[in-house]
């Protein structure tokens, strides 16, 4: 069975740095990967994906990941963080093939951006 | 907008009384997942459907039964509701294929006194 671990179960910073939220996997086969990002009080909503291909994926609000299958990792990042940045972030993975559809979570990572 | 509906945000319901959580989605989607999600441990699987009729148990269960008798409709049924099922859940949905990813409802936080 496939596992996720998120490293930081929280990660403050100032508005306008950098920012790395990491995410390491476990699988014995080929997996697809998925960053979700939940805001206060809402549900999850999907920040970007990797299913094949370039291992450097783009989502929304600026946030990118890579894709390292020597590492069985998939870091988020972002380049300049905005205080709406804060929320919670969630990492997941599929198996690709096969009938199984569930996703894994991991435990999640509360970024907080301060002024 | 693809939607996924969870009929309420909060409910505040009694020790030992039957709870229905509903969630409808819009998208035509095949499968359906009900979540818990707890402070520091993520979210947790209860029950999926992947279609019509069909469901099977995700890794918490016990205490909770689910319907499916309708696609775009996935009910969570709390037979009798305890103290510990206080807790935020997530209904969501999506196409068959891993690659697609979840469409998430916007919660409903359980409250049980």
């Amino acid at each position: 069975a496939q596992s996720v671990t998120q490293l930081d179960s929280q990660v403050p910073v100032f508005e306008e740095a950098p920012v790395e939220l990491r995410c390491n996997y476990s699988s014995s086969v080929s997996v697809y990967l998925f960053w979700y990002v939940q805001y206060p009080n809402q549900g999850l909503q999907l920040l970007l994906k990797y299913l094949s291909g370039s291992t450097l994926v783009k989502g929304i609000n600026g946030f990118e990941a890579e894709f390292n299958k020597s590492q069985t990792s998939f870091h988020l990042r972002k380049p300049s963080v905005h205080i709406s940045d804060t929320a919670e972030y969630f990492c997941a993975v599929a198996l690709s093939g096969g009938s199984n559809y569930k996703l894994t979570f991991g435990k999640g990572t509360l970024l907080t951006v301060n002024p | 907008d693809v939607k996924v509906t969870q009929s309420s945000r909060y409910l505040v319901k009694r020790t030992g009384e039957k709870v229905f959580l509903e969630c409808v989605q819009d998208m035509d989607h095949e499968n359906m997942f009900w979540y818990r999600q707890d402070p520091g441990l993520g979210l947790r699987l209860i029950y999926f459907s992947y279609d019509v009729k069909m469901k099977e148990k995700g890794d918490i269960p016990e205490g909770y039964s689910v319907s499916r008798e309708k696609k775009e409709r996935f009910s969570l049924i709390l037979e009798s509701a305890s103290t510990n099922q206080t807790s935020m859940y997530l209904c969501a949905s999506s196409r068959v294929g891993q690659g697609y990813g979840y469409t998430f409802g916007s919660g409903t936080r359980l409250t049980v006194v």
